[in-house]
């Protein structure tokens, strides 16, 4: 089975910490996205990654960025978090082409205090 | 990418057929149209995908009218377990576009006892 695993389900950071979550894909895809989740507002991109290095921004980027050195590792990082980023952060990944579909992680709620 | 409308919410009973629309009205010749969903603290779920022609997979079936300005996504025998929201994708290749998926806030099925 295809996997999309994020390093933490729940997560507890204070203001001003710089947090990491780590997503882990095991299907060599090109494709890995985070996006983050709030009520009355469905997922939201924060950033995506087409390669190696590469990455895009997404709808919602400041306040984040990310970092992918290998293809089966897409981090983001929140240089200095604050209350508006408690949220829940998805990870997925996917294969560049059009007739192919999105996998997802578990996601990691985190809440800054 | 084409924006989709769907209901907020619907209710099915169990054992029943879920029929959930989406309207994508300005959807244009390449774009595909994909259904995920999610349950509750999950991240999303794939469940198919269809570009012109109706889909048939394990989970469910997508019907696609002829001018594909809408589609269904079929349920045919409801469980608790599809209790869920359901998000309708459509996705096509728009330079710097292609690779993201635009979500909306999906349709909150309740499948009753």
């Amino acid at each position: 089975d295809v996997k999309v695993t994020q390093s933490s389900r729940y997560l507890v950071k204070r203001t001003g910490e710089k947090v990491f979550l780590e997503c882990v894909q095991d299907m060599d895809h090109e494709n890995m996205f985070w996006y983050r989740q709030d009520p009355g507002l469905g997922l939201r991109l924060i950033y995506f990654s087409y390669d190696v290095k590469m990455k895009e921004k997404g709808d919602i980027p400041e306040g984040y960025s990310v970092s992918r050195e290998k293809k089966e590792r897409f981090s983001l990082i929140l240089e200095s978090a604050s209350t508006n980023q408690t949220s829940m952060y998805l990870c997925a990944s996917s294969f560049p082409q059009l007739n192919t579909e999105a996998f997802f992680g578990q996601g990691t709620r985190l809440t800054v205090v | 990418d084409a924006k989709t409308t769907q209901p907020p919410s619907m209710d099915c009973a169990e054992g029943r057929a879920a029929n959930l629309p989406c309207n994508h009205s300005t959807i244009s010749g390449n774009e595909y149209v994909y259904w995920y969903r999610q349950i509750h603290s999950q991240g999303p779920q794939y469940i198919i995908h269809g570009l012109k022609n109706n889909e048939t997979n394990e989970m469910a079936s997508l019907i696609i009218t002829e001018d594909r300005k809408s589609s269904t996504l079929i349920l045919p025998h409801a469980t608790l377990r599809d209790t869920a929201v359901y998000y309708c994708i459509v996705r096509g290749f728009n330079a710097g576009n292609n690779r993201k998926l635009i979500w909306g806030l999906g349709t909150s099925l309740a499948v009753n006892p």
